[in-house]
């Protein structure tokens, strides 16, 4: 049963536009939130998390949005760049099992054109 | 900045073979995970190490197994290989196991395909 899920395989967005991308999880057995952008043939690279405990994290560009009632959380990239075109992973670390692991959605594809 | 190194970074080997990965985490952090990651799907969470010590245990195989040892270096040892192993293995890393906001520094991965 995948706990973490993002519903969009793939977005596109204009340069200087907004990007919004979507992840939905399962559970509210989760304290922090993760996005990783993923290029090819190089490992994730986190991004931004957010506390379960917040609704909000900003970091330059990048600002997540945490809506637990929805159980529901977005990343924003605004201006989007070319640059920004990658994977983006959301991400769940879980309270249960040492707050080791990761779980992983299966990934939204942005590509952002001139 | 030092990253997370991961050796081989491709590597190919015949079913039934054995096959081990090596990861080198960033300096002075602990912890150290592995992730499995097939083609079109999200990295799977396979196991953790904590101060040499198992810390998590995910879908990991009972044909593999994995260590950390004393400069906090992990190899993931895969025995009886399978065509379905063919994946990408991620070392990911952090400096501690409730590292601050529950980011884990990952590796560039070793790609494993299996014929």
């Amino acid at each position: 049963d995948q706990q973490v899920k993002q519903n969009s395989p793939s977005l596109s967005v204009q340069e200087g536009r907004i990007s919004i991308l979507n992840c939905d999880y399962t559970n509210s057995m989760f304290d922090y939130f993760l996005w990783y952008k993923k290029y090819p043939a190089e490992g994730p690279t986190f991004l931004i998390s957010i506390s379960s405990i917040k609704d909000k994290n900003e970091d330059g560009r990048f600002t997540v949005f945490l809506n637990k009632s929805a159980k529901h959380l977005s990343l924003h990239i605004v201006p989007s760049q070319p640059g920004d075109s990658a994977v983006y992973f959301c991400a769940a670390r879980p309270f249960s099992g040492g707050y080791n692991k990761l779980i992983f959605g299966a990934g939204t594809r942005l590509a952002v054109h001139p | 900045a030092a990253g997370v190194i991961q050796s081989p970074r491709h590597l190919i080997k015949e079913k039934r073979e054995t096959a081990t990965l090596k990861c080198y985490p960033i300096p002075r952090h602990d912890t150290v995970y592995w992730y499995q990651q097939g083609p079109g799907q999200d990295p799977q969470f396979l196991i953790s190490f904590y101060e040499k010590m198992q810390s998590d245990k995910g879908s990991i195989p009972d044909r593999f197994s994995a260590q950390q040892f004393s400069d906090y270096h992990s190899e993931l040892n895969m025995s009886s290989l399978e065509l379905g192993d063919s994946a990408l293995y991620f070392c990911a890393s952090s400096l501690g196991r409730l590292a601050g906001g529950g980011e884990q520094f990952f590796g560039p991965g070793t790609r494993l395909t299996v014929l």
